[in-house]
């Protein structure tokens, strides 16, 4: 069983397009996390859920719109994509209690190619 | 100047050979965690660390609070952990800062 899945894990679009990127895992954890991976292999968060509320938003373009449904799941939605918006975004999940730091726990990522 | 700082960017190494990466943060963390992502792009949590020294295997994780710093170590080197090794810094909120990522190779 796939602790933290996502898809897909291939995403190829034109400019101008939305497009969404799903996220689940099965782990019971109660956050959520969107990671972005840029050309240069650097990693850097973007949102965070914790029990379907948003407690981190850096700054991220707002045509970028994270939406958690429950605490399984969290999806990227991207409007408008642009040729910099390519990059391999990776889920993960956690417990999180105040204080308490925990393992986090990392989809396959989902690679975006926007031409 | 990134609040992570990892060195080196890339090391190459002979099997068997015992290897050193060194993570250097400006800010007051909660845990620093160290994660190593695969030739095929999965990233996978190695260690989570707030004091002392932490083993698995032949993966040893150290780091000293006072000095901001924090050491992976791999005794006994093998190609298969030829990997991007990366440090991140958690904060507040469960966030990571991470480093730059440290290119293994090991050569057999």
């Amino acid at each position: 069983d796939t602790a933290v899945s996502q898809t897909p894990k291939y995403l190829v679009t034109q400019m101008g397009n939305d497009k969404s990127i799903k996220c689940e895992q099965n782990l019971g954890h109660d956050t959520m996390y969107w990671y972005k991976q840029d050309s240069k292999k650097f990693l850097k968060i973007m949102f965070s859920y914790n029990n379907k509320e948003l407690i981190i938003n850096e700054t991220v373009p707002n045509r970028f719109s994270p939406k958690s449904p429950d605490k399984a799941h969290l999806n990227l939605h991207i409007n408008s994509l642009e040729l910099g918006d390519s990059a391999v975004y990776f889920c993960a999940s956690s417990w999180s209690i105040a204080g308490v730091p925990y393992e986090q726990y990392f989809g396959p990522g989902t690679r975006l190619t926007v031409t | 100047k990134n609040e992570v700082e990892q060195s080196p960017q890339n090391l190459t190494a002979q099997e068997g050979e015992f290897i050193t990466i060194n993570c250097s943060y400006s800010v007051g963390i909660s845990a620093l965690h160290w994660l190593q992502q695969h030739p095929g792009g999965g990233i996978v949590s190695l260690f989570m660390l707030s004091s002392g020294k932490k083993k698995h295997g032949r993966l040893i994780a150290t780091i000293n609070i006072q000095e901001k710093h924090s050491s992976l170590h791999i005794t006994a080197s093998h190609p298969r952990d030829s990997a991007v090794y990366i440090c991140a810094g958690e904060t507040s909120g469960s966030r990571l800062t991470f480093g730059e990522g440290t290119q293994l190779t090991v050569n057999p």
